[in-house]
């Protein structure tokens, strides 16, 4: 998956805990981003980064922070999860010489009892 | 703000028969165009991009894609599909002209019959 590393693979929490989803790269690549991928609703754009310090919001931002300290590391934090945030989390990232494409995490499976 | 259409939540198709997944979409800018490919328990890998040039863009397992301005599409085809092509398939966007934000389709099913 292109140097893109998601922890934890799978998490249950109860409805108000909080988490965060870890993302870590070794591309160096600055773009980097948050979906979500619901059955029948596709990928969905949570917040994303184009570098170190710089993040935006994406389709569905409410409910999520992210901050981008470092190159390497994008962590989404969820303050308070609700069980419409069960989902499948996945990041993407991209470099300036990859030419638009976007690589995958594997993703992290999230369960909001 | 920029959005794809997948009209199709699933394909059938035969063996060794030619394939399409369709997708509109809507941009304000220039389109950059996207097909990826999910298969089970697993992220998506990228199939193919159109940015600039000829419409016709060729990717990855023998799929290639038609840009086509006039009709807002950028349909995935196969000549001749496997079993293997069994998958989840999206189409994305980005404005070229806009924000750096990909907005991926629904996704639609294909299922290739042996």
């Amino acid at each position: 998956n292109a140097g893109v590393t998601q922890t934890p693979k799978f998490q249950v929490l109860k409805t108000g805990q909080s988490m965060t989803l870890q993302c870590a790269q070794d591309m160096n690549h600055e773009y980097m981003s948050w979906y979500r991928q619901d059955p029948g609703m596709g990928l969905r754009l949570i917040h994303y980064s184009v570098g170190a310090g710089i993040t935006d919001q994406g389709e569905v931002p409410n409910g999520y922070n992210v901050s981008r300290s470092t190159t390497e590391d994008f962590p989404l934090r969820l303050l308070s999860a609700a069980p419409s945030q069960t989902s499948v989390y996945f990041c993407a990232i991209r470099g300036t010489t990859t030419n638009e494409k976007l690589f995958f995490g594997s993703g992290t499976q999230l369960s909001v009892l | 703000a920029q959005s794809v259409a997948q009209p199709e939540d699933q394909v059938n198709v035969a063996e060794g028969n030619p394939l399409t997944v369709k997708c509109t979409y809507s941009v304000s800018g220039n389109p950059y165009l996207f097909w990826y490919v999910q298969y089970p328990n697993r992220g998506l890998q990228f199939l193919l991009k159109y940015i600039t040039g000829d419409n016709l863009v060729k990717g990855s397992y023998g799929f290639e894609a038609e840009f086509n301005k006039s009709q807002t599409s950028f349909h995935l085809k196969k000549p001749s599909a496997l079993v293997s092509d069994s998958a989840l398939y999206f189409c994305a966007v980005r404005d070229g002209a806009g924000t750096y934000k990909y907005i991926f389709g629904t996704g639609t099913r294909l299922k290739v019959l042996a």
